[in-house]
């Protein structure tokens, strides 16, 4: 079965540094990771994914995130915040070999202070 | 607009009444989710389409709930006889196979479903 960890309910940076937001996953086989960013009473907003190739990979507004096989990893980063970044983040798994369905972390609210 | 719409945005209902909400998903997208979102946690898997093809479904749809995707586009999420812990915020997403760049899914804005 497939899950996802974000072990910090709430993480809280000052504007202009840097940020880190965790997220471990299991699956049974390869895994597809995806970042989405949801504001007060909206959807989903898609951030960034990996998929192959380079464990870094960069998505909108400057997050990036580095897939680390080894330690089942996939933490969110931003190397200077800004105070519109305070959001609800979600971190995502779908297995490549087994299913369609994305399974959600818990999220981790961002609050970013100025 | 191209991109996932939901209808209605809110729904205030009483106790035992049935409900129906719509998606339309990305006018290319071949797959469609239903997901169910309460205050403070992450979206929970309800169901997937592969075109009009319902593939998979939660243990979390109880026999109270059932998806639709007729013809493969549009598609609607029904809940007989609601409960006051069906509420929740009830989120459609759509994705496409058909480019193999994509794997993302995307949403709609959501239906906030409150039972009164």
């Amino acid at each position: 079965a497939q899950s996802v960890a974000q072990p910090e309910d709430q993480v809280n940076v000052a504007e202009g540094n840097p940020l880190t937001v965790k997220c471990t996953y299991s699956v049974s086989g390869n895994p597809y990771l995806f970042w989405y960013v949801q504001y007060p009473n909206r959807g989903l907003q898609f951030l960034l994914k990996y998929i192959t190739g380079d464990n870094l990979v960069k998505g909108s507004y400057g997050f990036e995130a580095e897939f680390n096989k080894s330690q089942t990893s996939f933490p969110l980063k931003k190397p200077s915040a800004l105070v519109s970044d305070s959001a609800l983040y979600f971190c995502a798994v779908r297995d490549r070999n087994y299913g369609q369905n994305f399974v959600f972390g818990p999220g981790t609210r961002l609050s970013v202070l100025p | 607009d191209t991109g996932v719409s939901q209808d209605p945005r809110h729904k205030i209902t009483k106790r035992g009444q049935n409900v129906t909400f719509r998606c339309d998903p990305i006018s290319e997208h071949n797959r469609l989710y239903w997901y169910r979102q309460t205050l403070g946690q992450g979206p929970e898997f309800l169901t997937y389409f592969q075109n009009e093809a319902q593939l998979e479904k939660s243990r979390l749809l109880s026999d109270r709930f059932s998806a639709e995707r007729p013809k493969g586009s549009f598609s609607t999420l029904e809940i007989q006889r609601t409960e006051q812990g069906d509420s929740a915020m009830y989120l459609c997403a759509s994705s496409s196979d058909r480019d193999r760049s994509h794997h993302e899914a995307f949403f709609g804005q959501g239906t906030r479903l409150t039972v009164v």
